[in-house]
């Protein structure tokens, strides 16, 4: 079963903006974690922020985790062309052993 | 030197064939998977394997066969192939399930 949803579905913006990515889940986590998807490829891993951090960053990427609303965000400054894909966030259980993804969200920036 | 590899990219087959895909990674990882990415792009994983040892089966059919001659492989054969398998199906690797995974570059099945 998908662990929870992401917001908004899709994303359109001008090449230099900013780009918000929004994803919550329903159950305790040990991490949160963001992947990338280009069309017709596999998944590449952005950033990982453990359930006891609250912000991290790395180069253009932004992810904050808020535990109490199961809630987490990406944030893509200055969105290049090239930063067009689908983004998927994903918790581990507390268990370690599974990674359940959200539904994604499919940003397209427009040079 | 591809980290995550898996065969074929592309298969296409019919209702009722028995297929095969093949999963390698040279990470050194201990714990493989099986996901599978519907038309909507919806990720479920399928099965976990952590050094050759089934951990994880999410309610797959019967018809779905991991294999794990290896901590560096995992195959996953499907019998009876049904036209509701059509998916992309994508192997990944993790060296103990928390931190990032690495995933292959995914193999496109379509059952007709």
């Amino acid at each position: 079963s998908q662990q929870g949803e992401e917001d908004p579905q899709a994303l359109s913006i001008q090449e230099g903006e900013n780009a918000t990515m929004n994803c919550s889940y329903k159950t305790s986590i040990n991490n949160l974690q963001w992947y990338r998807q280009n069309s017709g490829r596999g998944l590449v891993h952005l950033i990982l922020i453990r359930s006891n951090e609250r912000e991290k960053h790395s180069g253009r990427l932004r992810v904050t985790l808020d535990t109490s609303k199961k809630s987490s965000s990406l944030l893509i400054t200055a969105s290049r062309a090239a930063d067009t894909a689908s983004y998927f966030c994903a918790t581990v259980n507390n268990a370690g052993n599974m990674l359940t993804f959200g539904g994604g969200t499919r940003l397209m920036v427009k040079p | 030197d591809t980290a995550v590899s898996q065969t074929p990219k592309y298969l296409v087959t019919q209702m009722g064939n028995d297929k095969s895909i093949k999963c390698e990674q040279n990470l050194g990882h201990d714990t493989m998977y099986w996901y599978k990415q519907d038309s909507k792009k919806f990720l479920k994983i399928m099965f976990s394997y952590n050094n050759k040892e089934l951990i994880i089966n999410e309610t797959v059919p019967n018809r779905f066969s991991p294999k794990s001659p290896d901590k560096a492989h995992l195959n996953l054969h499907i019998n009876s192939l049904e036209l509701g398998d059509s998916a992309v199906y994508f192997c990944a690797s993790s060296q103990d399930g928390t931190e990032g995974y690495t995933f292959g570059s995914g193999t496109r099945l379509t059952v007709v």
